[in-house]
């Protein structure tokens, strides 16, 4: 079984358009992560989600919306897509929020196999 | 602000050991992190350093020293199938990653 799974795997789409990535965890996580990765394989956050709750808001444009029904789903949403949305978008889920202060316990992250967004 | 620092690529033969370095400067410091990444493929999680000294999980071994903002990952008896991406990521109030190291391994 995946543990973290997300959907579609490819997706290539016309600049203007709206789309979806779904992402599902089967850990039992809190926190769930949205990823962007660029052609230069910068690995950079864009959102944090913690039992439903936002928690890690990237300065990413508000084209870009997360939602999380429940702590094992976290999707996102990108209206009008543009030329530089395409990158690997990855989901990542771990056990415990990132803590501020004290060597707080692991935050491993298991991600998702990524989703290759192409805009044309 | 947060910087996370390490070598663009390194290449290195079959059987030999390779050390891919990390610098780091950030407001906070909760753990170090290692992961590695197979072109097209998902970083996994490697190994986790949050006090100073040497942690040894196999053909791999991560570093750390909090008082000079550095890690190192130790690669020995290089296979093939570590020819990878290797991710530096430091934990702070978020998980910051740097931007990897791409590892070439020679027959």
């Amino acid at each position: 079984d995946t543990a973290v799974s997300q959907t579609p795997k490819y997706l290539v789409t016309q600049m203007g358009n709206d789309k979806s990535i779904k992402c599902e965890q089967n850990l039992g996580h809190d926190t769930m992560y949205w990823y962007k990765q660029d052609s230069k394989k910068f690995l950079k956050i864009m959102f944090s989600y913690n039992n439903k709750e936002l928690i890690i808001n990237e300065t990413v444009p508000n084209r870009f919306s997360p939602k999380s029904p429940d702590k094992a789903h976290l999707n996102l949403h990108i209206n009008s897509l543009e030329l530089g949305d395409s990158a690997v978008y990855f989901c990542a889920s771990s056990p415990t929020r990132a803590l501020l202060g004290g060597a707080g316990a692991k935050n491993i992250q298991y991600f998702g196999a990524g989703t290759r967004l192409s805009v044309l | 602000g947060q910087n996370i620092d390490q070598p663009t690529e390194m290449t290195a033969t079959e059987g030999a050991i390779v050390q891919i370095n990390c610098t780091y400067q950030t407001s906070g410091f909760n753990g170090l992190f290692w992961y590695q990444q197979h072109a097209g493929e998902a970083p996994t999680f490697l190994s986790y350093n949050v006090l100073d000294g040497l942690e040894e999980k196999g053909r791999f071994s991560s570093f750390l020293s909090r008082s000079k903002g550095y890690s190192y990952l130790l690669l020995k008896e290089l296979q093939m199938k570590d020819s990878a991406s290797y991710l530096c990521a430091v934990r702070d109030d978020k998980i910051i990653f740097g931007k990897g190291t791409r590892l070439h391994i020679l027959p």
